[in-house]
């Protein structure tokens, strides 16, 4: 059973760097499961923000990126918002199926 | 503009089956797959399958083998989620995706706006 980590909540000041990651319960998160990020505010549908472990999707802010780092992919918000405040989940691609980490609750304040 | 629109938000009694639409346009249909996510109340995403609007291949999560089924209308450009024996933890909402691939990889996007599965006697 695959297990896909995510810290369950994080929180930064307004103007701050934060970076989240998306581990794997067994071995290490290589550009091979294209790691992908989504971010999701309540009661509203996830929205791409990184594909491909460090490709932005159209629209999204150069103040996110995509990273591997170390063992895990990483997500990096400089410059920090208001309204980065949201849930943020990766997924990595297995192969044949994908699976979703549960998920970063992140705090700005 | 890309675009997924889902049916309507349906309630269920435990036993019953439910079948979701999700509508595309914008895009040439068959050129693309689709995947369908769901949420639980205060729960994370969970990757449920997708289907091939290509040629209607499908591999589904091993958890919900049996129990679903996607399917795609090309003459409409729909694809629908039928999810049968329901429980009530499966009171969820469920998303569709278009399934974007490319040679550095492959990714969710755009998401349909979720539809509310209740489940209750």
């Amino acid at each position: 059973q695959t297990v896909v980590t995510q810290e369950p909540s994080f929180s930064v000041s307004p103007g701050g760097t934060v970076t989240l990651t998306c581990g794997l319960s067994s071995g290490s998160v290589s550009t091979s499961y294209y790691p992908s990020w989504y971010q999701q505010t309540p009661g509203q549908a996830p929205r791409t923000l990184i594909y491909s472990t460090n490709t932005r999707s159209s629209g999204v802010p150069d103040r996110f990126s995509g990273s591997i780092l170390g063992n895990k992919a990483a997500l990096t918000i400089t410059g920090a918002q208001a309204d980065d405040e949201s849930d943020y989940y990766c997924v990595l691609y297995m192969g044949s199926y994908w699976v979703f980490g549960g998920g970063t609750k992140l705090t700005v304040l | 503009q890309v675009q997924l629109v889902q049916s309507g938000a349906e309630v269920k009694k435990p036993g019953a089956s439910v079948k979701v639409s999700c509508k595309a346009s914008g895009y040439t249909f068959t050129s693309y797959g689709i995947s369908w996510v769901r949420q639980a109340p205060g729960q994370g995403l969970e990757w449920m399958g997708w289907i091939s609007a290509y040629n209607g291949n499908t591999n589904y999560a091993q958890k919900l083998q049996g129990r679903v089924t996607m399917t795609t209308d090309t003459s409409t450009s729909t694809a629908y989620m039928e999810l049968r024996s329901l429980r009530s933890d499966d009171t969820a909402v469920y998303y569709c995706a278009r399934r974007r691939i490319a040679a550095a990889g492959t990714w969710f996007d755009p998401w349909g706006q979720g539809t509310l599965v209740t489940v209750s006697s």
